[in-house]
């Protein structure tokens, strides 16, 4: 079945610092999402991004179909965020998560 | 603005009892999805629906039901809870095009089953 992969499992950065997230997958998707998750809280969406680049403020997402793999970076971290980092991908109409990218921002 | 709406966003069950867990969305989305959330195990698929009338068995549906009686409603019913069920539940809707939008998630239900 569909298997997500994202690296690192976790990353320590000082404030101002750049991230780099990976997230790997097995089979051809019709759709994939980046979601942000504070401790304890719910899934926000930051990006969907099938294909291509796409930004939004701090946060650019790469996915290059293809070679099935996507990348989130975030420039000039901040504290703020700090949390779990989740891709997800629709295939078969089901979606599939990665396990996550714990972030940890120091002031 | 389009929404997932989950109720009750805390419930406390005893073992053996049933809970129901709703979920309502505005996206008019086909695709509803019913996850547990727990640590060192990640979100886990329980049940699924591609519209309304059907239901789909995910990664670990033993002990769940589902019911999507319309476009709007999924549910997720414990028939008989049991601690091992005690988990944040979210629910979410996508339509799983091509070139679709985004998924939507409610924000979470905290099941505690004493």
């Amino acid at each position: 079945g569909q298997q997500v992969q994202q690296s690192p499992a976790s990353l320590v950065l000082q404030e101002g610092e750049n991230a780099e997230l990976q997230c790997n997958f097995s089979s051809t998707a019709t759709q994939l999402q980046w979601f942000y998750q504070s401790p304890g809280g719910s899934l926000v969406s930051l990006l969907s991004n099938p294909s291509g680049t796409k930004h939004t403020g701090r946060l650019t997402s790469t996915t290059v179909t293809k070679e099935r793999r996507s990348s989130l970076h975030i420039s000039s971290s901040q504290t703020t965020d700090s949390g779990t980092y989740l891709c997800a991908i629709v295939s078969n109409n089901r979606i599939f998560f990665g396990d996550g990218t714990q972030l940890v921002v120091k002031p | 603005e389009a929404a997932v709406t989950q109720s009750p966003r805390n419930k406390v069950a005893v073992t053996g009892g049933k809970v129901t867990l709703s979920c309502n969305q505005t996206n008019n989305h086909n695709n509803m999805y019913w996850y547990r959330q727990d640590t060192g195990h990640g979100l886990r698929l329980i049940h699924y629906s591609y519209g309304a009338g059907s239901t789909e068995k995910g990664d670990i549906p033993d002990g769940y039901k589902a019911s999507r009686p319309s476009q709007e409603n999924f549910s997720l019913i414990l028939e008989l809870a049991t601690p091992s069920q005690t988990s944040v539940y979210f629910c979410a809707s996508g339509d799983g095009g091509a070139n679709t939008g985004q998924l939507y998630f409610g924000e979470g239900s905290k099941l505690t089953v004493l």
